[in-house]
């Protein structure tokens, strides 16, 4: 199966500054990856998909890039709703696999 | 596409199983595939299955050998997914998700979650 690994697993980071978060495929996986949003009590929420794709209701502070094995999530300008878990997903072949998450925090 | 509906918490002992409902739109339940995914303490998401609800296939995951049942109730807009054989290590929080993809896909709209706790 393929392997998703995020660094880092934790990110401290002021309101206002920017975040970029990192995830790693063990083999390619095209474009066919997707983030999600989860915070403390809640189910995860889809962000981005198709590496770089909002989807309906992200708000335009995030982005994703990438394509292959390296792809980035970057939150602008972080807002006080940002800070949660974040994870991956690639969906480029069965089974579907999820990174471990990078948690951000407020530094 | 509207968010999907869980059942509730349950207890469960070792080596019985459980049966989680997920309804979705009545309107339109064909149009929508739906995967589960379950999240335990301190570890990652972990797909488990989905079901193609306009004609009921279904693919699991290995990981779960024969242990995961997945089917539907058409007239009810539900889809099931049955955990058998449980042990400790089950314990986690299930979740079914929706998207208007049919096979490998993205996970549009999450469910609320179930949490199942295995414990004697």
């Amino acid at each position: 199966e393929i392997v998703m690994t995020q660094s880092p697993d934790t990110l401290s980071v002021s309101p206002g500054e920017r975040a970029t978060l990192s995830c790693r495929a063990s083999q390619s996986v095209s474009s066919n990856l997707a983030w999600y949003q989860q915070k403390p009590g809640q189910a995860p929420r889809l962000l981005i998909y198709s590496a770089s794709i909002r989807a309906t209701g992200s708000p335009a502070r995030f982005s994703g890039s990438g394509s292959g094995t390296e792809f980035t999530l970057t939150i602008s300008s972080l807002q006080s709703e940002d800070f949660a878990v974040y994870f991956c997903q690639q969906y480029n072949d069965w089974p579907l696999t999820f990174g471990q998450g990078t948690r951000l925090e407020i530094k | 596409q509207v968010r999907p509906v869980q059942s509730g918490a349950e207890v469960k002992k070792p080596g019985a199983s459980v049966k989680i409902s997920c309804e979705t739109s009545a309107n339109t339940f064909t149009n929508y595939a739906v995967h589960w995914v379950r999240q335990a303490p301190g570890q990652r998401l972990e797909w488990m299955g989905w079901m193609n609800t306009g004609n009921g296939d279904t693919r699991s995951s290995q990981n779960f050998t024969d242990r995961v049942t997945i089917t539907r109730d058409t007239s009810a807009s539900t889809v099931y997914m049955e955990l058998s054989s449980l042990r400790s290590e089950d314990t986690a929080v299930y979740y079914c998700a929706s998207t208007v993809f049919f096979g490998q896909s993205r996970l549009d709209l999450w469910g609320p979650g179930t949490l199942i706790t295995v414990s004697s």
